[in-house]
Order: C-alpha cells, then structure tokens, then sequence
C-alpha cells in the first residue's frame, strides 16, 4: 500500500473558477481514484483512473494521469459553493485493500 | 435504500470504559474497513475484513477490536488500552475484486 499525497494543502478560489489539485505516489499503481469529503461527513468517491488511461472525465471533473512522473491532477471546471469540501487521492495496486490516504487537499469556493 | 450505516453519530466514552461503534451495510460487499480521522488529518487505517469471520490489523490497530460475524456487520470497540480515543471513525466497505470503497457517515467519539 502507499500513500497519496495532496497538494496544494488548501486552495481558496471564487466560484465559476477552474480549482485544480494535484497528487503524487511513489511506485508503481494499476489505479488510482479521488474522493471528496464534505466536512463532518464520510468519503464520496468521485473517480477512478486505470494506469493505462491518460485521461477521463465526469461531469464537471476531469483527472488526468501521467504515470512516468507518478502524478495525477483533479480538474473541477466552473466551480461552486457545493463543491467546498476536502479531496483526496488514493493510488492503489490491485488485490490490496490497504488504501493509505493523504491530507488531502481543502478546497473551499467563495460565492 | 443501499448504503452504510454508522450508529451512534456522536459517542461520549468516560476514562476507562470500553464502547462500540456500530457499522452496517446492505451493499453484499464482502470488505469492511475502519478508519480513524484525526482533525486536519488523512484517514489511517485500523482494521479491515476482506470475509466473514476474518479481519487483519490495520496500521494503528492497538488499542481496538473487531468481530466480523455477519457480512453485513463490522463493529469496532475502542478499549480502555486506547489513550487518545477522540476522533471521527469512518466505516467503509467494497466488492471482492473491485477497488472503489463506499464509506458511511461517520462516528464523532469523544471522552468525558
């Protein structure tokens, strides 16, 4: 298992702002997936991205993954006030179930 | 209505006591996950159960316990060998085979 980690640690935008995290690993994954976590709450998971894509979206996020630099970015487009929460990246390898999550990233969206 | 269940919200424990949290899921997943959430903090990961009747430590399992005896059951006690208890408990569970977890609501334990 290894660890994600977030970055920036917190991310201050105005709402229909692009926000954009980052996430980087340390070896080898065959996936690796974001979640968000509304304060007080549990985890959502958003997206999951296989080793052998570059690209994909969803709705108003778009992950990218490029696993030569062991990085992954979150892409949130025309941001909103319900989007304020923290996000976080789990890069995982198949047949583990020993997820290690980072700090994450606080995203807050000023109205 | 499927998901995970997580009972009591807010869980109050006096020094020295032992208390459960409660986490239920009706998704037939065969995994079941505890976390613990220190504020500002990752989730770290106390134990976790891949099939019935067999769990594995996590990496903070000291101080904690679990039975897995139902599929749909994954309680967690906190023991008194537990010294800093206070923090948010989160419950998670997924498919054999499939990496995405689905996580409940939370448990907020604090200590009197």
């Amino acid at each position: 298992s290894q660890q994600g980690e977030e970055d920036p640690q917190a991310l201050s935008i105005q709402e229909g702002e692009n926000a954009t995290m980052n996430c980087s690993y340390k070896t080898s994954i065959n996936n690796l997936q974001w979640y968000r976590q509304n304060s007080g709450r549990g985890l959502v998971h958003l997206i999951l991205i296989r080793s052998n894509e570059r690209e994909k979206h969803s709705g108003r996020l778009r992950v990218t993954l490029d696993t030569s630099k062991k990085s992954s970015s979150l892409l949130i487009t025309a941001s909103r006030a319900a989007d304020t929460a923290s996000y976080f990246c789990a890069p995982t390898t198949s047949g583990t179930y020993k997820y290690i999550f980072g700090t994450g990233t606080r995203l807050k969206v000023l109205a | 209505d499927g998901g995970i269940t997580q009972s009591p919200k807010y869980l109050f424990r006096k020094e020295g006591q032992n208390v459960t949290l409660s986490c239920e899921q009706n998704l037939n997943h065969d995994a079941m996950y505890w976390y613990r959430q220190d504020p500002g903090q990752g989730l770290r990961l106390i134990y976790y159960s891949q099939i019935v009747n067999d769990f594995q430590k996590g990496d903070i399992a000291e101080g904690y316990s679990v039975s897995r005896e139902k599929k749909e059951s994954f309680p967690l006690t906190v023991t008194s060998a537990q010294k800093n208890p206070t923090a948010f408990y989160l419950c998670a569970s997924s498919s054999q085979g499939r990496e995405t977890q689905y996580f409940g609501p939370g448990t907020r334990l604090l200590v009197l």
